[in-house]
């Protein structure tokens, strides 16, 4: 029974392109966030979203937009899709921070995006 | 601007000895620090963590020990198991916000 869930797994696509990758947690976790790990293999967060509200936006292009329908839901939309955007994309989540700090982030799969 | 640094790029050890992984950070008001394990093809699972108030936390076979004066925190695996091979990712967090830096990763082969 998979916690955090991103679909699809694979996405090889053309420069230009619009594409959504799509992640679904079921541990009832008040937050969720998108991760990108490039080439460097840095793992750097995009994105943070409380209860269907955006609180972490980091310096990502205005070509990507995170979309939460629900508490469950995160997705991520890529417009005009460039060759820099090649990378694995990791979608996560956990409860929000408590008294005794932090709690730990459940990571999906990840998405390998590959533009050509 | 590399906040969190892992210097070694791999690291190998015998099964059954000591694993020692290293980090060191930049960023002085970081109150958490976490270790994070990945195998090929998955996304990294948390694996032990500790706050800055104190320098050791224990779970099983993992300790993470943290120098606050030299910046500096590492991870022990002891005895070390086949199974541990994997990329081992130190990350930190500071404030309200959960945003976790992550370092690049260090890759830990465990050699029979």
């Amino acid at each position: 029974d998979t916690a955090v869930s991103q679909t699809p797994k694979y996405l090889v696509t053309q420069m230009g392109n619009d594409k959504s990758i799509k992640c679904e947690q079921n541990l009832g976790h008040d937050t969720m966030y998108w991760y990108k790990q490039d080439s460097k293999k840095f793992l750097k967060i995009m994105f943070s979203y409380n209860n269907k509200e955006l609180i972490i936006n980091e310096t990502v292009p205005n070509r990507f937009s995170p979309k939460s329908p629900d508490k469950a839901h995160l997705n991520l939309h890529i417009n005009s899709l460039e060759l820099g955007d090649s990378a694995v994309y990791f979608c996560a989540s956990s409860q929000v921070r408590g008294a005794s700090g932090p709690y730990e982030q459940y990571f999906g799969p990840g998405t390998r995006l590959t533009v050509t | 601007d590399q906040q969190v640094k892992q210097n070694s790029p791999s690291l190998s050890v015998q099964e059954g000895r000591i694993s020692i992984l290293n980090c060191d950070y930049t960023n002085s008001m970081f109150d958490y620090f976490l270790w994070y394990k990945k195998y090929p093809a998955e996304g990294p699972t948390f694996l032990i963590s500790i706050s800055s108030i104190k320098d050791k936390n224990e779970d099983g076979r993992f300790t993470v020990f943290l120098n606050k004066s030299a910046k500096h925190l590492s991870l022990h695996i002891v005895p070390s198991q086949p199974g541990d091979s994997a990329v081992y990712f130190c990350a930190a967090t500071s404030g309200g916000l959960d945003k976790i830096i992550f370092g690049k990763g260090t890759r830990l082969h465990i050699l029979p």
